[in-house]
């Protein structure tokens, strides 16, 4: 079956301290795979898309960055996290039909 | 000029009534339409999706496209307590790899 796992599930991280958020998919290949961040009360926020391996798309120039290692695997990374990049982070995979869905997502505070 | 847009609500609407949520959309290249329901906590759920103009019905859900007016809606038939949520209407980027979110309606049924 077709699965999304995302991780970890909650991070508590100091300000200016580094960030890595993993996204892997199951079951399928070359998935087109999406980074958003939802801040609290807001809608989604679309950061990074990826069509394939080592292809990034950054729709928000901050201080985050994406990478896509392998086929199946989507990282978020910061260098130096700042108190607005706190938020419920959310990633998603490209299914038949054009459609989206969605991890169970990674809730951020930085303090 | 935000790409998609929803009226944040609150909404509330008693138990077994129809439940009517709208959205308005930019991008006249725009090719896909989505409803997601999000509860507190959770990652968005895909409910419906929607290419054509005119109605799609999947169970009490029906959702309705108008590309001339740019316009989506979700009607709920039937309310219940259970639909309590925040409403994501989504809508995909002429290229197709993008999607661009509202920023939700919160809807309460009151039982």
């Amino acid at each position: 079956s077709q699965t999304i796992h995302q991780w970890p599930a909650t991070l508590v991280q100091p300000v200016g301290s580094p960030l890595s958020l993993e996204c892997t998919v199951e079951g399928t290949s070359n998935p087109n795979l999406y980074w958003y961040r939802q801040a609290a009360g807001r809608g989604l926020q679309l950061l990074f898309y990826s069509v394939g391996i080592g292809q990034i798309s950054s729709e928000v120039p901050q201080n985050l960055s994406a990478s896509r290692p392998q086929d199946r695997q989507f990282i978020l990374s910061s260098k130096k996290l700042l108190l607005s990049d706190s938020g419920f982070y959310l990633c998603a995979w490209l299914k038949v039909a054009n459609t989206q869905y969605f991890g169970p997502g990674t809730r951020l505070t930085v303090l | 000029q935000k790409e998609v847009e929803q009226n944040s609500g609150p909404l509330s609407v008693p138990e077994g009534a129809i439940a009517s949520l709208n959205c308005t959309y930019s991008d006249r290249g725009s090719q896909s339409f989505f409803w997601y329901r999000q509860y507190s906590g959770k990652s968005p759920e895909l409910i419906m999706f929607i290419y054509s103009n005119g109605d799609k019905e999947d169970g009490r859900f029906t959702a309705q496209l108008n590309k001339a007016s740019q316009y989506v809606s979700l009607l709920i038939r039937d309310s219940q307590p259970s639909d309590s949520a925040t409403y994501l209407c989504a809508v995909n980027s002429n290229t197709g790899n993008q999607f661009y979110f509202g920023t939700g309606t919160s809807l309460t049924v009151i039982p």
